[in-house]
């Protein structure tokens, strides 16, 4: 069975403060590592896909990276807009119907 | 385009009620889910349909059925409503059901069972 742990559960930044959000999986055969952005009130929204180990994308102060065990979501000198649920999501072989999704991680930017 | 459209927002029932959330997507995707989502907790999958008149269980199926008559439309009926069933449902769409595509979801309906 896939599963997904995030961690931390919330995260309080200072507006500027770099930090790491963390994706722990495991999976029978990843077809894919996806990360959403959720806002209060509102469906999650795409922002990256993984495929293998080494795999990076970027979008503006987010960057995301893939092992073989775990995902990392580094966010870089962020913003008060940046303060959102950050959920992680993959994919597997034997549930390639299926996205298991983590409990998410909530950040907090304080200007 | 307007994407993945869900109704209604919010709804209140009482126990033993029955009701039916809808999701339309415009995108023509062949795969469509529903999900919940409860305070402090990730989404989980309740059924799903890779394409139209095709469906099958998630992770938490009791005490809800789906249907998948056409590509745009995927219903997701409250059989008799239980306050155990008090959450957030959002319905995604993603194309062609490939296990590397993304999901688009909806807005989210609040219910609420008293």
């Amino acid at each position: 069975e896939d599963q997904v742990t995030q961690s931390p559960e919330a995260l309080r930044l200072q507006e500027g403060e770099s930090s790491s959000l963390n994706c722990s999986y495991t999976v029978s055969g990843l077809r894919g590592l996806f990360w959403y952005r959720q806002d209060p009130g509102k469906g999650p929204e795409f922002l990256f896909t993984l495929y293998s180990a080494g795999e990076e994308k970027e979008k503006e102060r987010l960057k995301a990276t893939l092992t073989k065990k775990e995902s990392f979501l580094h966010i870089t000198a962020p913003k008060p807009e940046d303060s959102a649920t950050y959920l992680c999501a993959v994919r597997g072989n034997t549930n390639a119907g299926k996205s298991t999704f983590g409990d998410g991680t909530t950040l907090t930017v304080k200007p | 385009n307007a994407g993945v459209t869900q109704t209604p927002k919010f709804q209140v029932l009482k126990t033993g009620q029955s009701m039916t959330l809808q999701c339309a997507q415009d995108m023509n995707h062949e795969y469509m889910s529903w999900y919940r989502q409860d305070p402090g907790m990730g989404l989980r999958l309740i059924h799903y349909s890779v394409g139209a008149g095709i469906t099958d269980q998630g992770e938490v199926p009791n005490g809800y059925n789906v249907s998948r008559s056409t590509t745009e439309d995927f219903p997701l009926r409250l059989l008799s409503a239980a306050p155990s069933q008090t959450s957030v449902y959002f319905c995604a769409s993603s194309p062609a059901g490939g296990a590397s595509e993304k999901l688009f979801f909806g807005s989210g309906t609040q219910l609420s069972v008293l």
